[in-house]
């Protein structure tokens, strides 16, 4: 069982914007802004696409961006494309993890 | 270019051990944490260990500890990963990732290697 929760899939229209979730508890996601998003295609390895809750790598797309309300951390894409469609997981900071470091279960994108 | 080039994955059987290495390139290996995280088939990221820039700071989930050992040779540009008593669940593409800089700001797990597959059976 993975220490932040997301929900195991999302599907969305080409062109649409969607929002994932990842919930967490004051001890990892609602107490530090250590919260970061990472795309993964078939495959392939992980791809970072927001850092520090908000921040983007260069060369990521504007379309990926990131926020924060409470112990839920979100990622949020507009303008939904086909290669899109991918598992998305959300990591943060944890005071509790032998690691300091937790991962989300991940969720799975569709793009219809 | 930052470049993560993961090797020693392969078939053992349960009980055996394998040792993982992961050849950094394009950076100054000596200043950045790097991490282990393996990914069973159909399964999501499962974080299991870290080293810090020198080799003196170790962590691990409880689910390998006392059976993985990660380690570096910062001479070499090479991170390890030492697995013993190997069963069945630890069956899963291993992946190396480039952690935070040493004494400056950076992004966790910010490069990946493409991953190695470790089959238990």
């Amino acid at each position: 069982q993975s220490a932040l929760t997301q929900p195991a899939s999302v599907s969305g229209s080409l062109g649409q914007s969607i929002t994932l979730s990842c919930t967490g508890t004051n001890t990892d996601v609602g107490g530090y802004n250590y919260v970061s998003w990472f795309q993964q295609h078939p495959g392939r390895a992980p791809k970072v696409l927001i850092y520090d809750v908000t921040d983007r790598p260069s060369g990521v797309s504007h379309r990926f961006s990131g926020s924060k309300s409470g112990n839920t951390a979100f990622l949020t894409i507009s303008g939904l494309q086909a290669e899109d469609e991918a598992d998305y997981y959300c990591s943060s900071y944890s005071t509790t993890s032998t690691l300091d470091w937790v991962f989300g279960g991940g969720t799975r994108l569709t793009v219809l | 270019e930052v470049q993560l080039v993961e090797s020693g994955g392969g078939l053992v059987q349960p009980g055996g051990s394998l040792k993982l290495s992961c050849a950094a390139s394009g950076f100054t290996f000596s200043a950045y944490a790097m991490h282990w995280v393996r990914q069973a088939p159909g399964k999501g990221l499962d974080y299991i260990s870290a080293i810090g820039s020198t080799g003196g700071d170790t962590y691990y989930a409880n689910s390998v500890k006392g059976r993985f050992t990660i380690s570096r040779d910062n001479s070499k540009n090479t991170l390890f990963l030492q697995m013993d008593g190997l069963r069945p669940e630890d069956m899963a593409v291993y992946y190396c990732a480039r952690g935070f800089p040493n004494m400056a700001r950076g992004i966790n797990f910010d490069y990946w290697g493409q991953g190695i597959l470790v089959t238990v059976s």
